[in-house]
């Protein structure tokens, strides 16, 4: 089975900017893996914040974007707030079968 | 707006079987992939199973293979998860997940496996 990793933790200043990137041991990351980013704060289900490399739902801030990078997912932070102090967990699809990372703990401060 | 409610976790001996149900509203749910995602304490989220739109295709992670069937009712709006077998490990917050625009997370059920 393939494996996602993520950086363990990131810390951001407030007002920063990060990139937490979303890689596949069986090699680059494309179009055809949908990957996918939540995120999630303690006690609180995951929520969905970036679906098919970069698409948004209603509730995803504007300071988030979805990329490719470097033949990884990326997930971009852009002008970092303390309420996204959060874990971050992104997943990849392999024929069907759905992988998640480890996450990424992000501290801002 | 996209809701998903999950229902029928609890306690259940090892060996024991559950029924998840998965409620999904505010969007075309015939439409969609559907996943079963769980998350045991402490731990991050791990996919569990998904089926496609019309049941056609269907794909497990290897730990619940032989135990669990996930099924879908189109009509009902509503998504399923037969687990059989179960195992301390199988102990977790189980959510489901759409794909896509209808990717919204509900709050889960508890699966407590215990003797």
């Amino acid at each position: 089975q393939a494996v996602v990793t993520q950086e363990p933790s990131l810390t951001v200043s407030p007002g920063g900017t990060v990139t937490l990137t979303c890689g596949s041991s069986t090699g680059a990351v494309t179009s055809g893996h949908y990957p996918y980013w939540f995120q999630q704060k303690p006690g609180q289900a995951p929520r969905t914040l970036i679906y098919d490399i970069s698409n948004k739902h209603s509730w995803t801030p504007a300071r988030f974007s979805g990329s490719l990078l470097g033949g990884k997912a990326a997930l971009t932070l852009s002008g970092a707030q303390s309420e996204d102090e959060a874990e971050y967990y992104c997943h990849l699809v392999y024929s069907g079968v759905v992988v998640f990372g480890g996450g990424t703990k992000l501290t801002v401060l | 707006e996209v809701q998903l409610a999950e229902s029928g976790g609890g306690l259940v001996q090892p060996g024991g079987s559950l029924r998840l149900s998965c409620l999904a509203s505010g969007f075309t749910f015939s439409t969609y992939w559907m996943s079963w995602v769980r998350q045991a304490p402490g731990k991050g989220p791990e996919w569990v199973a998904n089926i496609k739109e019309d049941g056609s295709e269907i794909h497990y992670v290897d730990s619940v293979k032989g135990r669990f069937t996930i099924s879908r009712d189109n009509a009902k709006n509503s998504l399923y998860l037969h687990m059989n077998s179960l195992r301390a490990e199988d102990t977790a917050v189980y959510y489901c997940l759409g794909s896509g625009s209808s990717s919204a997370w509900g709050q889960g059920t508890l699966v407590t496996v215990s003797p």
